[in-house]
């Protein structure tokens, strides 16, 4: 079984300051890796997609993928209150359905 | 306009009734999801295909049944033997080896 691990939160920090959001997996044969945001109810929307190690920056997004550790986390500079959601980590090995952790709820003081 | 449509977007099934759930794709894509979402559970993988005429089980298929008979459409089916049907049941569509895309979701509540 496929497994997808994310603390479920919530996550609170203050205006400005960086989110860090972690997600690990089990299957090490995975190679997408995607992170979603979903505001109360509504529908998940992608962030960020990253698919080799390292670092992958999109604005104030910074997408971090380690293998070896089989870890993937999403950093959020200069945090707002609009981002104030539930983070969905999710993983893909091969052409099989995407597995979802179950997402980590983010909220932003002002 | 591209994208994934679902209705209705709130449904209320007595006990006893079967209800249908649309899933409609203009984005040419090939496979189609269903999941499932409760409370503090994320998403879970109720039905999926990967082609058309050709569907495989999820982790939480039972009570529920699909078909796929053109590849924009996916109607899920919940049937009287799911017995917790109350969620947010959520289509989804992926082009190959992509991220998936999300329809707006349908609301089902039991009365």
């Amino acid at each position: 079984q496929k497994e997808v691990e994310q603390n479920s939160g919530p996550l609170s920090v203050p205006e400005g300051a960086i989110a860090s959001l972690n997600c690990t997996y089990s299957d090490r044969g995975s190679q997408s890796f995607f992170w979603y945001r979903q505001y109360s109810g509504k529908s998940p929307e992608l962030i960020m997609s990253i698919y080799s190690n390292g670092d992958k920056e999109d604005g104030r997004f910074t997408a971090q993928l380690n293998k070896a550790s089989q870890y993937v986390s999403l950093l959020i500079r200069d945090s707002q209150p609009s981002d104030s959601a539930t983070y969905l980590c999710a993983v893909e090995a091969g052409n099989t359905p995407l597995v979802f952790g179950k997402g980590t709820r983010l909220s932003v003081i002002a | 306009d591209g994208g994934i449509t679902q209705s209705p977007k709130y449904l209320f099934r007595k006990e006893g009734q079967n209800v249908t759930l649309s899933c409609e794709q203009n984005l040419n894509h090939d496979a189609m999801y269903w999941y499932r979402q409760d409370p503090g559970q994320g998403l879970r993988l109720i039905y999926y295909s990967q082609i058309v005429n050709d569907f495989q089980k999820g982790d939480i298929a039972e009570g529920y049944s699909v078909s796929r008979e053109k590849k924009e459409s996916f109607p899920l089916t919940v049937t009287s033997a799911q017995k917790n049907p109350t969620a947010f049941y959520l289509c989804a569509t992926r082009g190959g080896y992509t991220e998936a895309f999300f329809g707006q979701g349908t609301r089902l509540t039991v009365v």
